[in-house]
């Protein structure tokens, strides 16, 4: 049974630092895996969609980098601004109409 | 034009009483899906139809009932409501759901207060 665990739970930084959310997962047998954005009261914003093919993708000054084999992804945020300040989901769906999500990050970006 | 919209956005409602979400999707997806999210934020897949018909049913009561009417519509009926079923509801739909690797889109939620 798939498992998504992010860590950590809650992350404060000041504007314009760097920072690395973390998603694991114990299947390593996924198709794909994305990341979201919530923001409070609002439904979730798709930011990143990465393949089990791929090992990472780029938006912006987000960066998600994926490694199977170990049952990991990243979510690298680069210059936070306050604006960055949301919940982050991690989801990953191992084939079928099945999508497992983790319990999130919450990040504040302090200005 | 709101891809995924689903109503009512807010319910409040005593227990016992039986209420329906309506979700509607115009980007022309076939798959569709109904998700709960508790207090403690989680996530959770309830029911998932693709071409109108039902692939998942997790575990759920059966005092919640989805239909699709079409491939652009899913509801979601609760009859006999509890506290427990207090959350926030997510409608989300995405372009073909097996194996297709697709971007899952997620209305805003019907938050549910039962009391």
């Amino acid at each position: 049974k798939q498992e998504v665990t992010q860590i950590p739970a809650a992350l404060s930084v000041p504007e314009g630092e760097n920072l690395v959310l973390n998603c694991s997962f114990t299947d390593s047998a996924i198709y794909n895996l994305q990341w979201f954005r919530q923001d409070p009261g609002k439904g979730l914003t798709s930011l990143l969609l990465i393949q089990s093919s791929q090992r990472e993708q780029t938006s912006g000054r987000l960066n998600a980098s994926l490694d199977k084999s170990s049952g990991r992804s990243t979510l690298y945020i680069a210059a936070s601004q306050p604006g960055d300040s949301a919940t982050y989901l991690c989801a990953v769906n191992g084939g079928g109409f099945k999508t497992i999500f983790g319990a999130g990050t919450r990040l504040f970006v302090k200005a | 034009d709101t891809a995924v919209s689903q109503t009512p956005k807010y319910l409040v409602t005593q227990m016992g009483n039986d209420k329906s979400i309506k979700c509607e999707q115009n980007l022309g997806h076939d798959t569709m899906y109904w998700y709960k999210q508790d207090s403690k934020k989680f996530l959770k897949i309830m029911f998932s139809y693709n071409n109108k018909e039902l692939i998942i049913n997790e575990t759920v009561p059966n005092r919640f009932s989805p239909k699709s009417p079409d491939k652009a519509h899913l509801n979601l009926h609760i009859n006999s409501l509890e506290l427990g079923d207090s959350a926030v509801y997510f409608c989300a739909s995405s372009p073909k759901g097996r194996n297709s690797g697709n971007t899952i889109y997620f209305g805003e939620g019907s938050w549910l207060t039962v009391v």
